[in-house]
């Protein structure tokens, strides 16, 4: 399958501080980005979908100021925790596919673990 | 509307088990379906996939049919290894739209 990779795989910041998370599309281009939090033993939230050259569609409830995303290139999407605070901390995931180039599934970045203390 | 149920774990079984998660759906239009697994501390690996009615998605020993009479696409493995301890996903994915939905996830630990 195609691969996905996000970037840091672990992060410790200061609350105020602001955490950039990268996530690449290593062998195809990625049209749409996808970008979910997940909570321990729970299942995924979604907080936005990117679609490249496009303001990202951010779900109920996410603060779009507090969580910038950019896709600025088939290849590359950022999430940005601005101001970070403890209870940002989380496990982020990315994952990414390409349905007009007949790529459907999604595949997934290996995930963010976010520490803000 | 969309949405996908599978059955709450956590699920424990010993080794050479046959295993059955449950998982229905209910969706607009004809979605793909999937399912996907967690290694602890790890994104998602997609395990199988099916298109429309009656395919069968298989890898790794695990299959799953994508059932449209009963909106089903129960995971099974026939001899569950403790390598399989993992939390499983069923998704859907709309085929117009390109919008995602997980199941809750299913937590399976395998005992030798």
């Amino acid at each position: 399958g195609a691969v996905v990779s996000q970037h840091p795989s672990r992060v410790i910041c200061k609350s105020g501080t602001s955490v950039k998370i990268e996530c690449r599309s290593l062998d195809f281009q990625a049209t749409t980005m996808f970008w979910y939090r997940q909570f321990p033993k729970q299942s995924l939230m979604l907080m936005a979908t990117s679609n490249e050259g496009s303001k990202a569609t951010y779900e109920q409830g996410v603060e779009k100021d507090k969580f910038l995303i950019n896709h600025a290139s088939l290849t590359l999407s950022t999430l940005t925790v601005t101001s970070a605070h403890p209870e940002d901390s989380s496990f982020y995931i990315c994952s990414a596919n390409s349905p007009d180039r007949g790529i459907t599934e999604a595949f997934f970045g290996q995930g963010t673990r976010l520490t803000v203390v | 509307g969309n949405s996908v149920t599978q059955m709450e774990g956590p699920v424990t079984l010993s080794e050479e088990a046959f295993l059955t998660i449950n998982c229905t759906y209910t969706a607009t239009g004809y979605p793909s379906l999937f399912w996907y697994v967690q290694y602890p501390g790890e994104g998602l690996q997609l395990l199988l996939k099916a298109t429309k009615a009656d395919d069968k998605g298989s890898n790794k020993g695990f299959e799953a049919t994508y059932r449209k009479e009963t909106t089903s696409f129960h995971l099974e493995k026939g001899s569950v290894q403790v390598s399989d301890s993992a939390v499983y996903f069923c998704a859907l994915r709309t085929n117009t739209g390109n919008q995602f939905y997980f199941g809750t996830g299913t937590s399976l630990t395998v005992i030798p």
